[in-house]
């Protein structure tokens, strides 16, 4: 089975970047790395994925080691409504597989 | 785009009864889930849908059951309900985005069985 190991919780000091690892070496050569997050109780919201190369969009950036087995979200300037449970998954499990994530809290 | 719609969004059942979780979502998405989501934990995948027509069982079925009739619609159905049901359930859609698998979610719904 994809696994992915991740941190219980983190903290981040508000304005600064928050830099979430994930590690997930059994990942094969074609499975996705992708970020979700979920905020107090609502439907998790999709962030990110990325395949090999580094990735960035509005909301985050993916860094992927060259050999694939770990991957970190950046968040470049974290504000409290980024406060949430933080998922990595890989995507060797179809449907994907939400384990307990991250919890980062943004602290002002 | 209303994206994933989930009614209701609370119910409080009694042991024993049944009841039917509504999930519509208006992106023409062929693959369509349910998850449920106990308290400090993970989701756990109930079932899910590849088209309509076509389900499957995911990690933890017991005491549910699915259909699809429609490309829209994906209810699930609780059978003689029990307090080990109460948790909140989220019901996704996906879209293919760049060869990779987008899961969208609605907003939940939290149910609790006494």
């Amino acid at each position: 089975d994809a696994k992915t190991t991740q941190p219980p919780s983190m903290d981040c000091a508000e304005g600064r970047a928050a830099n979430l690892p994930c590690n997930h070496s059994t990942i094969s050569g074609n499975e996705y790395v992708y970020w979700y997050r979920q905020i107090h109780s609502q439907g998790p919201q999709y962030i990110i994925h990325g395949l090999k190369n580094n990735e960035t969009n509005e909301m985050a950036s993916l860094i992927i080691t060259e050999d694939r087995k770990s991957s970190t979200l950046i968040l470049p300037h974290a504000t409290l409504r980024d406060t949430a449970v933080y998922y990595c998954i890989d995507s060797g499990n179809t449907p994907l597989v939400f384990g307990k994530g991250t919890r980062l809290s943004v602290i002002a | 785009n209303a994206g994933v719609t989930q009614t209701p969004k609370f119910r409080i059942l009694k042991i024993g009864q049944s009841m039917t979780l509504q999930c519509t979502q208006d992106m023409n998405h062929n693959y369509m889930y349910w998850y449920r989501q106990d308290p400090g934990m993970g989701l756990k995948l109930i079932y899910y849908s590849v088209g309509a027509g076509i389900t499957d069982k995911g990690e933890v079925p017991n005491g549910y059951n699915v259909s699809r009739s429609t490309t829209e619609d994906f209810p699930l159905r609780l059978e003689l309900a029990a307090p080990s049901q109460t948790s909140v359930y989220f019901c996704a859609s996906t879209q293919w985005k760049g060869g990779a698998n987008v899961l969208t979610f609605g907003a939940g719904s939290r149910l609790t069985v006494l």
